[in-house]
């Protein structure tokens, strides 16, 4: 069974320092991983997503994620984080092949962002 | 293109009514997935859809729940005899499958909560 595990509930930086989100994944093949934001209130916006080839990632509004498969990690960076990115961000995990569409997500890391 | 909608935004409800949501996906988007969310957890997997094929459904998913798409469009999920624990933010998403790869976009949400 796949799972995702975001080791830190809640995470808080100040404004224009860098931002390292963890995501810790169980699959038993080849992964697709994505990472959404979501806005109190909101649905989930996608960030960005990794399937193949390069193991890093850009997304949008600056965000990357490197993919290492020797850590089952697919973490979520930015270098210099704004205000506007306080939100909760989720990691997920969806199949590759098969008809079972599904992704399972995280439990989810809260951004709070220090003026 | 308009994105996932999804109607009404919040529903709150006394025990025992049933209630019904509706989602209209992207257009040509040939999957659609319905999660739920509650406080602090991340969307959890109910069903989905291929056109108007229902291909999975999650044990979450109890006999009170029932979810249509009829000819492959929006889609409805019914909830009957609504009980407290139901109180949640259903979430439905859209994708459209391209050989082995599978997006998910997401719509606002239906924040339920049952009195």
């Amino acid at each position: 069974a796949q799972s995702v595990t975001q080791p830190d509930i809640h995470i808080t930086v100040s404004e224009g320092a860098s931002l390292e989100l963890r995501c810790n994944y169980s699959y038993g093949a080849t992964p697709y991983l994505f990472w959404y934001v979501q806005s109190p209130g909101q649905g989930l916006q996608l960030l960005l997503k990794y399937f193949s080839g390069d193991t890093l990632v850009q997304g949008i509004k600056g965000f990357e994620a490197e993919f290492k498969r020797s850590q089952s990690s697919f973490n979520l960076r930015k270098p210099s984080v704004h205000w506007s990115d306080a939100a909760e961000y989720f990691c997920a995990v969806g199949p590759f092949d098969t008809n079972a569409g599904k992704s399972t997500f995280g439990d989810g890391t809260t951004l709070t962002v220090k003026p | 293109d308009t994105g996932v909608s999804q109607n009404p935004r919040h529903k709150i409800t006394k025990r025992g009514q049933n209630v019904t949501f509706r989602c209209d996906p992207i257009s040509e988007h040939n999957r659609l997935y319905w999660y739920r969310q509650t406080l602090g957890q991340g969307p959890e997997f109910l069903t989905y859809f291929q056109n108007e094929a229902q291909l999975e459904k999650s044990r979450l998913l109890s006999d009170r729940f029932s979810a249509e798409r009829p000819k492959g469009s929006f889609s409805t999920l019914e909830i009957q005899r609504t009980e407290q624990g139901d109180s949640a933010m259903y979430l439905c998403a859209s994708s459209f499958r391209q050989g082995n790869l599978d997006t998910q976009y997401f719509g606002p949400g239906t924040r339920l909560t049952v009195l």
